[in-house]
């Protein structure tokens, strides 16, 4: 069982095009964290947020703590934006804080 | 710039060899995390430390080891044991383990290639 499950594993859009990828989880948290993989590998943290709704640039995340579902919105896409999304929450274990990670979404940003 | 580095990118290694994969941070962050990525696959997490001396095993430790002799270092020892080592690893570091608020950091990963 995935204690994190995004929606759609894959995505293509035309440069332009408003997108969402979506987050559901299972357990209860106290925050949630959206990455960005760039083609090379490497990751940076996109937001982390716990309530309501962030925005940097172009990019929106909204929470819905009650729901157990976040999103991630992209308004004017650009080919720029082409990166593998990923939600992932902490878990509080008696040793200290684990992330558990999504599996991604790919998003492919057309000219 | 503060970050996590880690070395090298790209590394293979024959059958029957250990590797060590590098991580240092200069973040001043207790806590630090070793992930393995494979396609299709979520970030699984391999070792993770919250204080100097001191690691814990993650859900998929068998067959590695690691050590944090000094806070900004944290590195990751593939050893032979390992039965399916061709993956992607990352290396990763927040404020501490008990901050629930803490950001994520990730250095830009290795790629371990068996021959």
């Amino acid at each position: 069982k995935n204690e994190v499950e995004q929606s759609p594993q894959n995505l293509t859009a035309q440069e332009g095009e408003f997108i969402t990828i979506n987050c559901s989880y299972s357990v209860g948290i106290s925050a949630l964290h959206w990455l960005q993989q760039h083609p090379g590998g490497g990751i940076v943290s996109l937001f982390m947020l716990s309530s309501g709704k962030k925005k940097h640039g172009r990019l929106i995340a909204t929470i819905n703590i009650q729901e157990k579902h976040s999103s991630l919105h992209i308004t004017a896409s650009h080919p720029r934006d082409s990166a593998v999304y990923i939600c992932a929450v902490p878990l509080y274990f008696h040793t200290g804080n684990q992330f558990y990670f999504g599996t991604g979404t790919s998003l492919t940003v057309i000219p | 710039d503060g970050g996590i580095t880690q070395s090298p990118k790209y590394l293979f290694r024959k059958e029957g060899q250990n590797v060590t994969l590098s991580c240092e941070q200069n973040l001043n962050h207790d806590a630090m995390y070793w992930y393995r990525q494979d396609p299709g696959q979520g970030l699984r997490l391999i070792y993770y430390s919250q204080i100097v001396n001191d690691f814990q095993k993650g859900d998929i430790a068998e067959g590695y080891s690691v050590s944090r002799e000094k806070k900004e270092s944290f590195p990751l020892t593939v050893t032979s044991a390992q039965k399916n080592p061709t993956a992607f690893y990352l290396c990763a570091s927040s404020i501490a383990l008990d901050r629930v608020d803490g950001e994520l950091f990730f250095g830009e990963g290795s790629r371990l290639t068996v021959l």
